[in-house]
C-alpha cells in the first residue's frame, strides 16, 4: 500500500527566510509525487509534480522540490518565503497503474513578517 | 470553463437524514474522483470515475455511499441515514486520463457536510 509522512505538523519562517517543507512516502514501483497548497476557504491548488527526469521540479509561485530515491524523499522548498505562502501544504503519492492520489496529512506553513 | 463546481458548498442536516452533493468537472477531465476531508487531515479517497464508469471504491466507502456519474459528465455522492462520524468535506477533482495532465487533480471548493 502507498503512504505519505508529513513528519511537521507546523513550519514557522521569517519572511525572505528559505522554508523547507518535508515529505516521506511508500509506494511499489516508480513513484508519481506531488505537491498541492490549500488556502482557507478555498480548494486544494496544484503547485508541482515529478514523474519522471530530472529529480529537481520547479511549480507554481516560486515553489521547487527535489526527488531523493534513496531517501524516499520529496521535499517542498522557496529560496525566499512571502507571507502570501501561509497556508495548508500537502505531499501526494501514486503508484503506477491507476492507482489513486494518496495525501499526507499536512503541513501548516506560517511565513512571519 | 469556469473550474470545478460542487454543490451545496454547505449542508446541514439531521442524523438519519439522506444527502445528495453535485460535482461538475471541467468539461473536458474525463476523470472524477470523491474525496473526504476531516479536520487535521489529508483528503482520503473515496471513490473515482473514468466517464461513466465508476473504476475504484475505498474501503472507506460503507454501503450507506453511493456515487454515480451517468453520462460521463456531472457526478453525484449521496449518503443515506447519515451519521455524526459523516460530518466533513467532501472534495470533488478531475483530471485527464492521458497526456500531460494525466496526473494533475483539479479540485473543487468542496461540499461541507455537519450532521447534528
Amino acid at each position: 500500500a502507498q503512504s505519505v509522512a508529513q513528519p511537521e505538523d507546523q513550519v514557522n519562517v521569517a519572511e525572505g527566510n528559505p522554508l523547507t517543507v518535508k515529505c516521506t512516502y511508500s509506494v511499489s514501483g516508480n513513484p508519481y509525487l506531488f505537491w498541492y497548497v490549500q488556502y482557507p476557504n478555498r480548494g486544494l491548488q496544484f503547485l508541482l509534480k515529478y514523474i519522471t527526469g530530472d529529480n529537481l521540479v520547479k511549480g507554481s509561485y516560486g515553489f521547487e522540490a527535489e526527488f531523493n530515491k534513496s531517501q524516499t524523499s520529496f521535499h517542498l522548498k522557496k529560496p525566499s518565503a512571502l507571507v502570501s505562502d501561509s497556508a495548508l501544504y500537502f505531499c501526494a503519492v501514486r503508484g503506477t497503474g491507476n492507482t489513486p492520489l494518496v495525501f499526507g496529512k499536512g503541513t501548516r506553513l506560517s511565513v512571519i513578517a | 470553463d469556469t473550474g470545478v463546481s460542487q454543490d451545496p458548498r454547505h449542508k446541514i442536516t439531521k442524523r438519519g437524514q439522506n444527502v445528495t452533493f453535485r460535482c461538475d468537472p471541467i468539461s473536458e477531465h474525463n476523470r472524477l474522483y470523491w474525496y473526504r476531508q476531516t479536520l487535521g487531515q489529508g483528503p482520503e479517497f473515496l471513490t473515482y470515475f473514468q466517464n461513466e464508469a465508476q473504476l475504484e471504491k475505498s474501503r472507506l466507502l460503507s454501503d450507506r455511499f453511493s456515487a454515480e456519474r451517468p453520462k460521463g459528465s456531472f457526478s453525484t455522492l449521496e449518503i443515506q441515514r447519515t451519521e455524526q462520524g459523516d460530518s466533513a468535506m467532501y472534495l470533488c477533482a478531475s483530471s485527464l486520463a492521458q497526456g500531460t495532465g494525466a496526473n494533475v487533480l483539479t479540485f473543487g471548493a468542496g461540499s461541507r457536510l455537519t450532521v447534528l
